[in-house]
C-alpha cells in the first residue's frame, strides 16, 4: 500500500547545527510529497512540497528534494533555530481521483540555544 | 477569525455517550477533510467533502462515524456510542480547491476528545 516512514525523533540540537529528518515513501504510480509542520500550540502547516522527481522544494531556509530512485524526500536545513522546535510530518498525495493526504508519524525536533 | 476554527478544543465524555466536533473552514475553501490523529502517530485520513457531498469517506473507521456539511460550509463530525478507542485529536482542514491540485491544506487545531 502507500505509506510514508520517517525517523523517529525527538532530534536534540543546538542552534545553528545542521538538520536533517529522513522520510521516505512507497507509493503506487508518482506522488506529490509534502512536508507539513507543527509550532507548539498551532495547527499544522505546509512547509514545502515537490511535483515531481528531482523537485527541489524550499522554505523557511528548509530544503527537500524529490529523489525517486531513492523515493525519499529529506528534510534539510543548514542552521537551525530555536524557533524551528516543532513537530515535522512528511506527507503523500497520489495523482488521480484521491484527494486525501497520508502523513508519516512525525518527528519532533528541539532546539536549545 | 482568518484560519479553520474547531470546536471544542477538548472534549472528555463518557463510554456509549454521543459526541459532536465542528468546524468551520476558511471562507470561500470549497474542500474540507477530517483528520484523526492518536498519540504519537501522523494524522490519518477520515472523509472529504467537496461543497456539501461527501467525495470521499473511505476512512471513517466503522458506521458510529458520520459527518456532515449541509450548506458547504461549516461540518460536523457525529460519534455514537463512543468507545475508549475514539479518544484522539481529531483535525479539521480546509483548502480552496483540493489537495490533489495544490496539496496545501489549511489545519485547525483540532478537537482533543477523551473518551472514559
Amino acid at each position: 500500500g502507500n505509506s510514508v516512514t520517517q525517523m523517529e525523533g525527538p532530534v536534540t540540537l543546538s542552534e545553528e547545527a545542521f538538520l536533517t529528518i529522513n522520510c521516505t515513501y512507497t507509493a503506487t504510480g508518482y506522488p506529490s510529497l509534502f512536508w507539513y509542520v507543527q509550532y507548539p500550540g498551532e495547527g499544522l502547516q505546509l512547509l514545502l512540497k515537490a511535483t515531481k522527481a528531482d523537485d527541489k522544494g524550499s522554505n523557511k531556509g528548509f530544503e527537500a528534494t524529490y529523489r525517486k530512485e531513492t523515493t525519499s524526500f529529506h528534510l534539510e536545513k543548514g542552521s537551525v533555530q530555536v524557533s524551528d522546535s516543532a513537530v515535522y510530518f512528511c506527507a503523500l498525495n497520489l495523482p488521480g481521483n484521491t484527494d486525501k493526504l497520508i502523513f508519516g508519524t512525525g518527528t519532533r525536533l528541539q532546539v536549545f540555544p | 477569525g482568518a484560519g479553520v476554527s474547531q470546536t471544542p478544543s477538548n472534549k472528555v465524555t463518557e463510554k456509549g455517550k454521543y459526541v459532536e466536533l465542528r468546524c468551520d473552514p476558511i471562507s470561500g475553501h470549497t474542500a474540507l477533510y477530517w483528520y484523526r490523529q492518536s498519540l504519537g502517530q501522523g494524522p490519518e485520513f477520515l472523509i472529504y467533502f467537496q461543497g456539501t457531498g461527501a467525495a470521499d469517506d473511505s476512512g471513517l473507521p466503522n458506521d458510529r462515524f458520520f459527518a456532515v456539511r449541509p450548506e458547504g460550509s461549516v461540518s460536523t463530525l457525529k460519534i455514537q456510542r463512543t468507545e475508549r478507542g475514539d479518544s484522539a485529536v481529531y483535525l479539521c482542514a480546509s483548502s480552496l480547491t483540493s489537495a490533489g491540485l495544490t496539496g496545501e491544506l489549511f489545519f485547525g487545531e483540532g478537537s482533543r476528545l477523551t473518551v472514559l
